[in-house]
């Protein structure tokens, strides 16, 4: 299958910035895709998803963007809070049901 | 609501052996999949079940294997156990009718091979 890649694999901000996390992933028939956050020793956790007929997506404090245009997918954290800090993954559906996920961004919140 | 729960937590084990890891859906749901996660890369898909079936499969070898029981939960199974097999095995739940449907996490077995 085709791969889920991050264009930067540590992303450092301070207390109370937005953070933007990107993705670019490579698979045009893809038609799901679903943020996770990973803290150590932990699994991921379910963050927002968006489908692929839609360019954006808020929850609280997150939004995502979707650009099939270029295959880019953003995740937008408002006002970053040290809690924030973890690996954030983009998974893309390709197959029903069949996720793929990129090797994950690292996001350090400074106090 | 219970989430998705997995069992042992942690597991070591020696080359050559065979190990089983166990999963229990989040509440509601119906489909299992099953992820490994190497440190610090992301889950790979390896397979998944859904009416006691495996329905999908990634690019593992027959040494995974699976099984999903009436209540919906999982097994998965690692025979002949390589070095290389030492991650965290992750679990997934999803509602199989869903056409968006959620994945939802457990936190992991995580398998120490020496």
């Amino acid at each position: 299958g085709e791969s889920v890649g991050l264009h930067l694999p540590t992303l450092s901000v301070q207390e109370g910035d937005n953070s933007i996390i990107n993705c670019a992933y490579s698979n045009s028939a893809s038609d799901y895709f679903i943020w996770y956050k990973q803290e150590s020793g932990k699994g991921p956790q379910f963050i927002i998803d968006i489908r692929s007929n839609m360019d954006k997506r808020q929850g609280q404090r997150v939004t995502v963007l979707l650009n099939k245009t270029v295959k880019h997918l953003s995740l937008q954290i408002a006002a970053t809070q040290p809690g924030d800090s973890a690996v954030y993954f983009c998974a893309e559906r390709y197959d029903f049901n069949k996720f793929y996920f990129g090797s994950g961004t690292k996001l350090n919140v400074k106090p | 609501d219970a989430g998705v729960t997995q069992s042992p937590t942690h597991l070591i084990k020696t080359r050559g052996q065979q190990v089983t890891l166990r999963c229990s859906p989040k509440s509601g749901h119906d489909t299992v999949s099953w992820y490994q996660q190497a440190l610090g890369q992301g889950p790979q898909f390896i397979f998944q079940y859904y009416e006691e079936e495996e329905r999908q499969r990634g690019n593992f070898p027959d040494r995974f294997s699976g099984h999903q029981f009436p209540n919906y939960s999982s097994e998965l199974n690692v025979n002949a156990l390589l070095l290389g097999d030492s991650a965290l095995y992750l679990c997934a739940s999803s509602w199989h009718s869903s056409s968006y449907n959620e994945q939802f996490f457990g936190p992991g077995t995580r398998l120490t091979v020496l």
